[in-house]
């Protein structure tokens, strides 16, 4: 089966600086889906950003951007100018291409410092 | 914005006892999920249902659970005999076709078995 790591339990940021979240999964598969979620304290989780694996170029989606290298088989978040509203737990998940099935990490908890 | 809403939020029973949960996945979203995280540990997938059938299942589920789509809007899952160990969040989750969509998530349902 697929496994996700999450090294970093917890991390922390000041406000507008940028922190990174580490993510590292093991597959046998060369077509699957990566995605980092966001769960604010009680609420549900949300889409931050997603990465398709046959694509070389890293998804971007405003301050949040991946570092996506396949063969390292490493998936990193990095968020910029980090706001308030950006502190939540935050996973990362796999998903084969022929299966709705996710993996997910443990997810990092990330703290913004005003 | 459309969301998947859950019922109920948090939800106590006996060991032994059978349970029910529910949720509304988005309106026009033809794939359903069911997720659990225990205490401290991943989130796991539990199975997806498309068109009136479980298309994948893991291997937590087992004959205790089941799902239903009982009418047009709800999506229920069934525990039956609670265990002790079925203590945990119970997140569902839909999407609007098959492999290709981004999941989305509700706010998760808190079962809590003594």
């Amino acid at each position: 089966a697929q496994t996700v790591t999450q090294s970093q339990p917890e991390m922390s940021v000041q406000e507008a600086e940028t922190v990174t979240l580490s993510c590292t999964y093991d597959t046998s598969e060369s077509d699957y889906y990566l995605f980092w979620y966001k769960q604010p304290p009680s609420r549900q989780m949300i889409l931050v950003i997603r990465q398709e694996a046959y694509k070389q170029q890293n998804a971007t989606e405003n301050r949040f951007s991946v570092n996506f290298q396949k063969a390292a088989k490493s998936f990193s978040l990095k968020i910029s100018d980090s706001q308030l509203g950006d502190a939540a737990m935050y996973f990362c998940a796999y998903r084969s291409a022929n299966s709705n099935q996710f993996y997910f990490g443990t997810g990092t908890s990330l703290t913004v410092i005003p | 914005e459309p969301e998947v809403t859950q019922t109920p939020s948090h939800q106590v029973t006996q060991m032994g006892q059978e349970v029910i949960l529910r949720c509304v996945p988005i309106s026009n979203h033809l794939y359903f999920y069911w997720y659990r995280q225990i205490l401290g540990q991943k989130v796991e997938f539990l199975v997806s249902f498309y068109n009136n059938e479980i298309s994948e299942k893991s291997e937590i589920f087992d004959d205790q659970f089941s799902v239903e789509r009982p009418d047009g809007s709800n999506f229920t899952l069934k525990i039956r005999s609670t265990k002790l160990e079925d203590s945990a969040m119970y997140f569902c989750a839909s999407s609007e076709s098959s492999i290709w969509e981004t999941q989305y998530f509700g706010p998760g349902t808190r079962l809590l078995v003594l």
